[in-house]
């Protein structure tokens, strides 16, 4: 599986659009970018998946590069109760590893200031 | 609601008194798993289940067992708990669909915080 490297933290404030950017220097081919939102103590929470180029819906957008190499997911205009963790995976969803299984990093902490 | 629950939401017990911390879901998915998550570590993989009577073992599945009779249900038991398995465990499920079924959306239930004296 692909290892991804994220900030491990980021502050911003409301109203602000916020940018977390993951590498994934060695993605395969056929590896998807999974991200997730986890606020403390709840499960975390599926916010968007992509393969290449954009995806938005209505809580976020994923920028993936032609290369592939990172991905960016934004925010727009971050409220107080965006304040949490948010993880970047990226595995193959058909052949990838032992299991095919995606492993969550340590995440990056954003929070959020009035 | 769609929605999966997990009991007790939290637990303090004792080395070695058996224990099993119930996890349901009501979307009729095929997918369910087990993770927990320690300060510094993340989220990591205890077991996983693609379908009933079929399950498999995740990261760190030592000291852990689990069962899959019905599509809804995925109890996860400890038959020895010892100090090291305290932490918060979280349980998910996702539908098939095509490829492997953690790639879809995986819905967490709120967790169950268990300390280990």
């Amino acid at each position: 599986l692909a290892k991804t490297t994220q900030p491990i933290s980021m502050d911003s404030y409301e109203g602000q659009e916020v940018n977390i950017t993951c590498s994934h220097n060695n993605i395969a081919t056929n590896d998807y970018i999974t991200w997730y939102q986890q606020f403390p103590s709840q499960g975390p929470r599926f916010i968007i998946q992509g393969y290449k180029t954009k995806v938005t819906n209505e809580v976020a957008s994923l920028f993936i590069p032609a290369d592939r190499k990172s991905s960016t997911l934004s925010l727009p205009r971050v409220s107080l109760s965006d304040t949490a963790v948010y993880y970047c995976l990226v595995g193959d969803p058909v052949y990838g590893g032992s299991q095919g299984n995606l492993i969550f990093g340590k995440g990056t902490k954003l929070s959020v200031k009035p | 609601e769609a929605q999966v629950t997990q009991n007790p939401r939290y637990l303090i017990t004792v080395t070695g008194k058996k224990l099993t911390v119930t996890c349901s879901q009501n979307m009729n998915h095929e997918y369910m798993s087990w993770y927990r998550q320690d300060p510094g570590l993340g989220l990591r993989q205890i077991y996983y289940s693609m379908n009933v009577e079929v399950t498999d073992k995740g990261d760190v599945p030592e000291g852990y067992k689990v069962s899959r009779k019905e599509k809804r249900n995925f109890p996860l038991i400890l038959e020895s708990p010892s100090p090291n398995q305290t932490s918060l465990y979280f349980c998910a499920s996702s539908f098939k669909g095509h490829g492997r079924p953690s790639y879809n959306e995986q819905f967490f239930g709120p967790g169950t915080r268990l300390t280990v004296l």
